[in-house]
């Protein structure tokens, strides 16, 4: 089946710094990508949607400079969260679809703590 | 717009017992709804979806919903829950299929399996 490998698992820096979080479709090709985050008791809220070759679209409040999506390859997409700040702390996820009418196959999920 | 409500963010059965795990829905169109399992250390995985056929949908691991557009509900049931059915539940709405990028996910429900 479909795997999506998400890195690190878990990272934890400190405020001010940049941290970057990697997205791979392992086994397929994703044209698109789909990036998530999860506050404390609180929904996976879709961040922003990632497209080979071109740029993110961001949904709305989701400041574009502050998370950062490139998607340089069919397999490969980066959220590099910038400046990070304790409010940044959360669970963001990543997913892919194979296909147009696929359903999503999502990564294991990175836990952000900004100290 | 789409979204769901998962009452109760963490449920506890006995092993052998019902699982009965609820999910109501808000959609001002035709809804399709899924239900994702995430073990721990790992991706969410589709459980089952609904996209308009059958209302009683059958999915892995002898997991299954009915919708029922009356109650707007999605409830996740499975007769006899097993240790390995520990794990976080999520319930999601979509506008359609070819939508299912565009995923509403509920808060989470965290299944506790007492032996």
């Amino acid at each position: 089946g479909a795997v999506v490998s998400q890195h690190p698992s878990r990272v934890i820096c400190k405020s001010g710094t940049s941290v970057k979080i990697e997205c791979r479709s392992l086994d397929f090709q994703a044209t698109t990508m789909f990036w998530y985050r999860q506050f404390p008791k609180q929904s996976l809220m879709l961040m922003a949607t990632s497209n080979e070759g071109s740029k993110a679209t961001y949904e709305q409040g989701v400041e574009k400079d502050k998370f950062l999506i490139n998607h340089a390859s069919l397999t490969l997409s980066t959220l590099t969260v910038t400046s990070a700040h304790p409010e940044d702390s959360s669970f963001y996820i990543c997913s892919a679809k194979t296909g147009v009418d696929s359903p999503l196959h999502f990564g294991n999920g990175t836990r952000l703590t900004v100290t | 717009a789409q979204s769901v409500t998962q009452l109760g963010s963490h449920v506890s059965v006995s092993e052998g017992a019902l699982v009965l795990l609820r999910c109501n829905y808000s959609s001002s169109v035709p809804p399709y709804l899924f239900w994702y399992v995430q073990y721990p250390n790992q991706g969410l995985q589709l459980l089952l979806k609904y996209t308009s056929a059958a209302t009683l949908v059958k999915g892995i691991n002898g997991f299954e919903a009915e919708f029922k557009k009356s109650e707007t509900s999605f409830h996740l049931t499975k007769p006899s829950a097993h240790m390995s059915d520990a794990a976080e539940y999520f319930c999601a709405v979509s506008a359609g299929w070819t939508g299912a990028n565009n995923l509403f996910f509920g808060t989470g429900t965290r299944l506790t399996v007492i032996p």
